[in-house]
């Protein structure tokens, strides 16, 4: 069963910093992986999807990595803004439905 | 990307009553998926929505609990029956780009539910 674990789970950093967050899947198997945005009560936005062949996924002021023999990605996020502040959520995608498995999440909080 | 709405965007209801949940999407999809959000949780997984046939259930997740129906490649309906307070959650369909699996996951704004 695919576990999927995210690190650290809170971050506080102050506006212009650059940061990263840290994604781990138990499985490699996976056909993708995606990182996810979750606004307080809101739903869920899609950043950046890394299909298992890629190594790297940019958007903007965030670039995403994946290691799949190793098990990891990470996100990250340059010159954060408090506009950043937000869960950020990791989800591999497995099985034959290529369904998604989340991490908990990190929740970050940019200071101004 | 595919535009998604749910209906309701939240609910208040009462333990031993009943709740479908509609998801709409604006363009063909070729999957279709619900997932749970509990309270300060991540979002599990509850099932993969089958066009013309039977919903694809998760380990914990039963259909006499969550029917599913998926009568068309733009909409689908989750149920949630019999609630008890532990029901309150917030869910939330998804669907894969309609080019195939492969592509990214897109989410609706999701459906807050409060069972008392």
């Amino acid at each position: 069963k695919q576990e999927v674990t995210q690190i650290p789970a809170a971050l506080s950093v102050p506006e212009g910093e650059n940061l990263v967050l840290n994604c781990s899947f138990t499985d490699s198997a996976i056909y993708n992986l995606q990182w996810f945005r979750q606004d307080p009560g809101k739903g869920l936005t899609s950043l950046l999807l890394i299909q298992s062949s890629q190594r790297e996924q940019t958007s903007g002021r965030l670039n995403a990595s994946l290691d799949k023999s190793s098990g990891r990605s990470t996100l990250y996020i340059a010159a954060s803004q408090p506009g950043d502040s937000a869960t950020y959520l990791c989800a591999v995608g497995s099985g034959s439905a290529r369904q998604l498995t989340f991490g908990s999440g990190t929740q970050l909080t940019v200071l101004p | 990307s595919a535009v998604i709405s749910q209906k309701p965007s939240r609910d208040i209801c009462q333990r031993g009553t009943s709740l479908t949940i509609q998801c709409q999407v604006d363009s063909q999809v070729t999957m279709m998926f619900w997932y749970r959000q509990q309270p300060g949780q991540s979002l599990t997984l509850i099932a993969t929505a089958n066009q013309g046939s039977e919903a694809t259930y998760e380990s914990g997740f039963v259909i006499d609990k969550f029917p599913i129906s998926r009568p068309n490649l733009t909409f689908s309906t989750l149920t949630v029956s019999n609630m008890s307070p532990e029901d309150s959650s917030i869910y939330l369909c998804s669907v894969a780009g309609k080019t195939g699996p492969y592509n990214e996951q897109f989410f609706g704004p999701g459906t807050r539910l409060t069972v008392l």
